[in-house]
């Protein structure tokens, strides 16, 4: 799986959108981007994946360079339980053995501030 | 429908013992995977299985094992504890099939501490 490079922390003000970004240069031409995010204590919880094209549901947006070498992930409006970890992870869904596992970075944590 | 369910959610053991936590998938998912969460290592993978057969092994010692059960549920074991094996330990459920979806839904983790 491709590397990613995320910041150590962020800051939000409640209300406001979060943007949060992740470098992934080795993005080779059939991996998938995926975000997950953990509140303290969870297990980590699915927020949104793409491949080349902008994705959006109800919990995100996902904006992904035309080069595919970075994306970020936005919170449209960052509320105080938006609070947690937030992983960026490059993978192939399909295919052997070794993908069939999530290899999770550091993260960045998300801290939304009243 | 219901989600990933883990028992027992919090642990105690000594150094020397062995602990069999379990996972029940969400119902028609065929793949399990555990996790290893500590502060030092964060989250590491420890392996996955699918239809009873461990398709992929992390890189923890033989004293982790595991086994899926037909009716997709999944335990983990860790022989002969040490200190340092006392994390949160998560499994994820997953339909497996490899498509583009492949997402994972984690339970809330079974904490076990070693003293």
């Amino acid at each position: 799986d491709a590397k990613t490079t995320q910041p150590t922390s962020m800051d939000c003000a409640e209300g406001r959108a979060a943007n949060l970004p992740c470098n992934h240069s080795t993005i080779s031409g059939n991996e998938y981007v995926y975000w997950y995010r953990q509140i303290h204590s969870q297990g980590p919880q699915y927020i949104i994946h793409g491949l080349k094209n902008n994705e959006t549901n109800e919990m995100a947006s996902l904006i992904i360079t035309e080069d595919r070498k970075s994306s970020t992930l936005i919170l449209p409006h960052a509320t105080l339980r938006d609070t947690a970890v937030y992983y960026c992870i490059v993978r192939h869904p399909r295919g052997g053995g070794s993908n069939y596992k999530l290899t999770f970075g550091k993260g960045t944590l998300l801290t939304v501030n009243p | 429908k219901a989600g990933v369910t883990q028992t027992p959610r919090y642990l105690i053991k000594t150094r020397g013992q062995q602990v069999t936590l379990s996972c029940s998938p969400i119902s028609g998912h065929r793949s399990v995977s555990w996790y290893q969460q500590t502060p030092g290592q964060g989250l590491q993978f420890l392996f996955e299985y699918f239809s009873e057969t461990q398709r992929n092994k992390g890189n923890f010692p033989g004293r982790f094992s595991g086994r899926q059960f037909s009716n997709s549920r999944s335990e983990m074991n860790v022989s002969t504890l040490e200190l340092g094996d006392s994390a949160l330990y998560l499994c994820a459920s997953s339909a497996g099939q490899g498509s583009e979806y492949s997402g994972y839904t984690f339970g809330s983790g079974t904490r076990l501490t070693v003293v």
